[in-house]
Formats: structure tokens, C-alpha cells, sequence
């Protein structure tokens, strides 16, 4: 079976700081990594994703993830971030392009 | 398009009662999936429909949840005899999967529900 462990609950961060996001995962097949952010009152959202290739991917709002396949991980980076990032974000693993089972979530606090 | 759209956005029932909720997935999207969360926790896989077939449920699903696809187009989740601890937020989501390529999973909005 997949888990997935996000061992941050909350990371509060200032406004135009650097953040790194936390992800583990573990499986014993080939994996799919994604992280999914949810906004306030807002449904989850597909943020970014690894499929295969390049294993660092970019979102069209700065964040990047790394694949580390060495490690089991896949943390969210952004180098600069704002007020809007404030949300919760979930890592997510599928086996095949089925179901996603998704770490506990991260809540991202930006401040001014 | 609208998304994936479900109802009702709130449900408060009491415990002992039966519950249904609705989910519209995105028009063509052959893949219908529920997940639960409760507070502090990701989202949980309960079951999925390819078209009208369940695929797979996970073990979560006991035998007071019951979901259905008749057409391969809405789906329904029913919990019978509701129990406190099936207090949560129930998401839909859909996607259009062809072959073994990837295709996203598109969430709605959910159904809080909050059982007395």
C-alpha cells in the first residue's frame, strides 16, 4: 500500500520569504506524485505533478517540486512567496492513474 | 463547462437517520470518484466508477455506504443509519480517462455533512 507523510501541519512564512513543503512517500510499485492546494471555502486544485521525465516540475504560480526518487520525497518550493499562497496544500501519490491517496495537508499562513 | 457541482454544499442530519448525496461530474467524464475528509486529515478514497461500473471500494466503505452510477453520468453516495464519527466532508471528483495515459482528477465543491 502507499502513505504519503507531510510531517508539517502548519508553516508560517512572511510575506516575499523563501518555503519549503514537506512530502515522503512510501511504495513498494512506481508511483505518480502530485501536490493539490486547497484556498479558503475553494475546492482542491491540481497545483503540479509528476509523471515521468524532468524530475523537477513547475506550476504557472512559481512553485516548483522535486522528484527524489533516492529519498521517497517530492517537497513544493517556491522562492518568493505572497499573501495569495495562503491555503492548504496536500501531497498526493497514485499507483496508475487511479486513485490518489494524499498526505494529511500543510496549511501555508503568509503574513505580511 | 461548470465542473463537477454537488448537493447539497451542507447536510446536518441526526445520528440513526439516512443521508444521499449527489454528485455531477464534468460532462464526458467517464471516471467518478468519492473521497471523505474529516477535519485535520487529507482526503480519503472511498470508491470510484469507471462509466457506470464500481471499480473498486476501499475497505472505509462499510456496509451503510452505498454509492451508485446508474447512467455513467451522476452519482449518488447513501450512508444508512448515520453514526457521528461519519461526520465529514464528502468530495467528487471526475476525470476523462482514456487508455493508460494520465488525465486530472477535477474536485467539486463537497458535502459537509455534520451528524447530531
Amino acid at each position: 500500500a502507499q502513505s504519503v507523510t507531510q510531517l508539517d501541519s502548519q508553516v508560517p512564512v512572511f510575506e516575499e520569504a523563501p518555503v519549503e513543503l514537506r512530502c515522503n512517500y512510501s511504495s513498494s510499485v512506481s508511483v505518480y506524485l502530485f501536490w493539490y492546494v486547497q484556498y479558503p471555502n475553494q475546492g482542491l486544485q491540481l497545483l503540479l505533478k509528476y509523471l515521468s521525465g524532468s524530475t523537477l516540475v513547475e506550476s504557472i504560480n512559481g512553485f516548483e517540486a522535486e522528484f527524489n526518487k533516492s529519498q521517497t520525497s517530492f517537497h513544493l518550493r517556491k522562492p518568493s512567496v505572497h499573501i495569495s499562497d495562503t491555503a492548504e496544500y496536500f501531497c498526493a501519490v497514485s499507483v496508475g492513474f487511479q486513485k490518489l491517496v494524499f498526505g494529511t495537508g500543510t496549511r501555508l499562513l503568509v503574513s505580511p | 463547462d461548470t465542473g463537477v457541482s454537488q448537493d447539497p454544499r451542507h447536510k446536518i442530519t441526526k445520528r440513526g437517520q439516512n443521508v444521499t448525496f449527489r454528485c455531477d461530474p464534468i460532462s464526458e467524464h467517464n471516471r467518478l470518484y468519492w473521497y471523505r475528509q474529516t477535519l485535520g486529515q487529507g482526503p480519503e478514497f472511498l470508491t470510484y466508477f469507471q462509466n457506470e461500473a464500481q471499480l473498486e471500494k476501499s475497505r472505509l466503505l462499510s456496509d451503510r455506504f452505498s454509492a451508485e452510477r446508474p447512467k455513467g453520468s451522476f452519482s449518488t453516495l447513501e450512508i444508512q443509519r448515520t453514526e457521528q464519527g461519519d461526520s465529514a466532508m464528502y468530495l467528487c471528483a471526475s476525470s476523462l480517462t482514456t487508455g493508460s495515459s494520465y488525465n486530472e482528477q477535477f474536485f467539486g465543491p463537497g458535502t459537509r455533512l455534520t451528524v447530531l
